[in-house]
């Protein structure tokens, strides 16, 4: 069963425009990762937070974690046509000794030119 | 480093015969996973190895996939007899894991799998 979902599942927006996916989980957490994948190919590691933080941001992806909500949300901003992907968040559940990741059903994300 | 490397990047078979999938992880790392990407069912862990050891298989969705890892830098995924609802992309991932957690884990291109 998968842990994480993503809404929304598929998002369109212009060049220059911020693109904003939500993650929402059910367990408790290690931590949060989000990957991106293009199309026919590998998942790609973009950001790791972990449960103790609350926003991280690399370059121009900004990543916010709340755990009483169990749910996080990707932010990038001044999207350009080279972000157009499908977004994965993955969740590492507080299992014992365990250290898969579950991944979600993913947003694709469209950005026009 | 190269990366984590897949092959064949394609293969199509038909229904009853024995696939192999293969997998170089990138060197050092000590986790190894297998996945399965459909469009019904999303990215599906099938089993993951620590140190050459099986861990977890509970992913594996039948008795015709099989799992190996012979040593650190190589993996099979084995499906035998093959069934046209294996069609899938099979990716291999590894990773290093580092004190606190789980770590980044760094896909291969994957494996486009088609059984007729």
């Amino acid at each position: 069963s998968q842990q994480g979902e993503e809404d929304p599942q598929a998002l369109s927006i212009q060049e220059g425009e911020n693109a904003t996916m939500n993650c929402s989980y059910k367990t408790s957490i290690n931590n949060l990762q989000w990957y991106r994948q293009n199309s026919g190919r590998g998942l790609v590691h973009l950001i790791l937070i972990r449960s103790n933080e609350r926003e991280k941001h690399s370059g121009r992806l900004r990543v916010t974690l709340d755990t009483s909500k169990k749910s996080s949300s990707l932010l990038i901003t001044a999207s350009r046509a080279a972000d157009t992907a499908s977004y994965f968040c993955a969740t590492d559940p507080r299992m014992d000794s365990s250290y898969k990741l579950i991944f979600g059903s993913g947003t694709r994300l469209l950005v026009r030119p | 480093d190269a990366g984590v490397i897949q092959s064949p990047r394609h293969e199509v078979t038909e229904m009853g015969q024995e696939v192999t999938l293969r997998c170089k992880p990138i060197s050092g790392h000590d986790y190894l996973f297998w996945y399965r990407q459909t469009m019904m069912r999303g990215l599906e862990l099938l089993i993951y190895f620590n140190n050459n050891v099986p861990i977890d298989d509970s992913g594996m969705p039948e008795d015709r996939f099989s799992a190996k890892m012979p040593n650190a830098s190589f993996s099979t995924l084995k499906i035998q007899p093959s069934e046209p609802r294996d069609s899938a992309v099979y990716f291999c991932a590894s990773s290093l894991v580092r004190q606190g957690g789980t770590d980044t884990q760094y896909f291969g291109p994957g494996t486009r799998l088609t059984v007729l």
